[in-house]
């Protein structure tokens, strides 16, 4: 069975600092990765979504990267600013799951002024 | 602004009504998805629906009924809910179901 984790569950850093969120999953059968954000009671944004055949995606002041054989995934932030406050979730497709999206449980990232 | 809107923003039921939460894109995607989020938990799919085809989540109630009109629409209907329901319900679509999926706003129920 596919499982994605994220650790930690929160983080808070000051604002201008560059920063790193995980994601872990346990099958290496990944098909691709899709890292999203969500705002409080609202619904999800997606960020980058890499495929198992690349590396590396970034979209601005995000780069996500992808490792198949350690089973890692990381989001960088660069230049971290209070807006990028919210939720961040990782969701894996995985080939023996329908391709179905086997969600982390997010980690809530505070930018503190 | 997203691609996925989603109609109303916010339901307040009693257990004995019946309701209907709407979806709708127009990409052109091919697949559309509902998921139940709780609190502070990631999404559970509830239901695909992709090129023509129903796929259920087995451990969704049948007091939730999904509904595709057409290739754009996707409703949920609802019927005889719990307080356990209660939750945010998310609309999604990809271009077929290998593709990024695009969210919509959601709908918070609340079910009294």
């Amino acid at each position: 069975k596919q499982e994605v984790t994220q650790i930690p569950a929160a983080l808070s850093v000051p604002e201008g600092e560059n920063l790193v969120l995980n994601c872990s999953f346990t099958d290496s059968a990944i098909y691709n990765l899709q890292w999203f954000r969500q705002d409080p009671g609202k619904g999800l944004t997606s960020l980058l979504l890499i495929q198992s055949s690349q590396r590396e995606q970034t979209s601005g002041r995000l780069n996500a990267s992808l490792d198949k054989s350690s089973g890692r995934s990381t989001l960088y932030i660069a230049a971290s600013q209070p807006g990028d406050s919210a939720t961040y979730l990782c969701a894996g497709r995985f080939m023996d799951s329908n391709y179905q999206l086997i969600w982390g449980a997010g980690t809530k990232l505070i930018i503190k002024p | 602004d997203t691609e996925v809107t989603q109609t109303p923003k916010h339901l307040v039921m009693g257990m004995t009504n019946k309701k209907s939460l709407k979806c709708e894109q127009h990409m052109g995607h091919r697949a559309m998805y509902w998921y139940k989020q709780k609190a502070k938990k990631p999404p559970e799919l509830m239901f695909v629906y992709s090129y023509e085809k129903l796929s259920i989540n087995e451990s969704v109630p049948s007091r939730f009924s999904p509904e595709c009109p057409n290739s754009s629409l996707l409703n949920l209907h609802l019927h005889a809910l719990q307080p356990e329901d209660s939750a945010l319900y998310l609309c999604a679509s990809s271009q077929d179901p290998n593709q990024p999926q695009h969210f919509g706003d959601g709908t918070r129920l609340s079910i009294l």
